[in-house]
């Protein structure tokens, strides 16, 4: 079936350090999967983080970004300098653009130390 | 943002009894899902369901599971008799496009 599976946390990073979460997917039952990363502060909803439809694409916001990769079926997410306000859950999902179901990965919780 | 609100944050439920977990989706959208979050393990797939109807849902999603929206009002979801392996964190979402899908903040199920 359809899996994602990205760092395992918690990921504990300072202040003005860079981050990298690896996401690796596998899509066996959507041909061209839309590859998302969502976020979770705390005491908040999950929400969109940033979104990539197309293979090759790169995605940002807020200082993120991942690159859509369907040689190495990645989606790793990398921010240059991370602040403390970045602390959150952070989950890589793929999606059918179809049907709209999005498989979510485990989670990944990052701490940000001031 | 668009927001949507799931209704209570926390229900507590006897094994057995009926429970019905509410959702306001965005509105406009058209698509409508649930999904399901036991506690420590990753976010699942329940269901979807469009212009009335269920049109994909996964092996999680039980006989005694339901969904409707009733006049376009809230989108629900309805199990019926819990167990005890019901009890997770339970997410609404909804979409009106194919690329964007805003979750509520969830339901958090506890069938004692």
């Amino acid at each position: 079936g359809d899996s994602v599976t990205q760092t395992e946390g918690p990921v504990t990073v300072s202040e003005s350090e860079s981050l990298i979460i690896n996401c690796t997917y596998s899509a066996t039952s959507i041909a061209y999967p839309n590859l998302f990363w969502y976020v979770r502060y705390p005491g908040e909803g999950l929400q969109l983080l940033l979104k990539v439809i197309t293979a090759g694409q790169k995605g940002s916001s807020r200082g993120f970004e991942a690159t859509y990769n369907k040689e190495t079926t990645s989606f790793h997410l990398q921010k240059a300098s991370v602040q403390e306000s970045d602390s959150a859950v952070y989950y890589c999902a793929l999606g059918a653009s179809n049907t709209n179901k999005v498989v979510f990965g485990t989670g990944t919780r990052l701490q940000v130390l001031p | 943002g668009p927001k949507v609100l799931q209704i209570p944050s926390h229900q507590i439920i006897d094994m057995g009894q009926m429970v019905t977990l509410n959702c306001d989706p965005v509105s406009n959208h058209l698509y409508f899902y649930w999904y399901k979050q036991i506690l420590g393990q990753q976010m699942e797939f329940l269901v979807n369901f469009y212009n009335g109807k269920v049109m994909e849902k996964s092996k999680l999603f039980k006989d005694q599971f339901s969904v409707e929206r009733p006049d376009g009002s809230y989108f629900t979801l309805k199990i019926q008799p819990t167990a005890l392996e019901d009890s997770a964190v339970y997410f609404c979402a909804s979409s009106g496009d194919n690329t964007e899908v805003f979750f509520g903040k969830g339901t958090r199920l506890t069938v004692v």
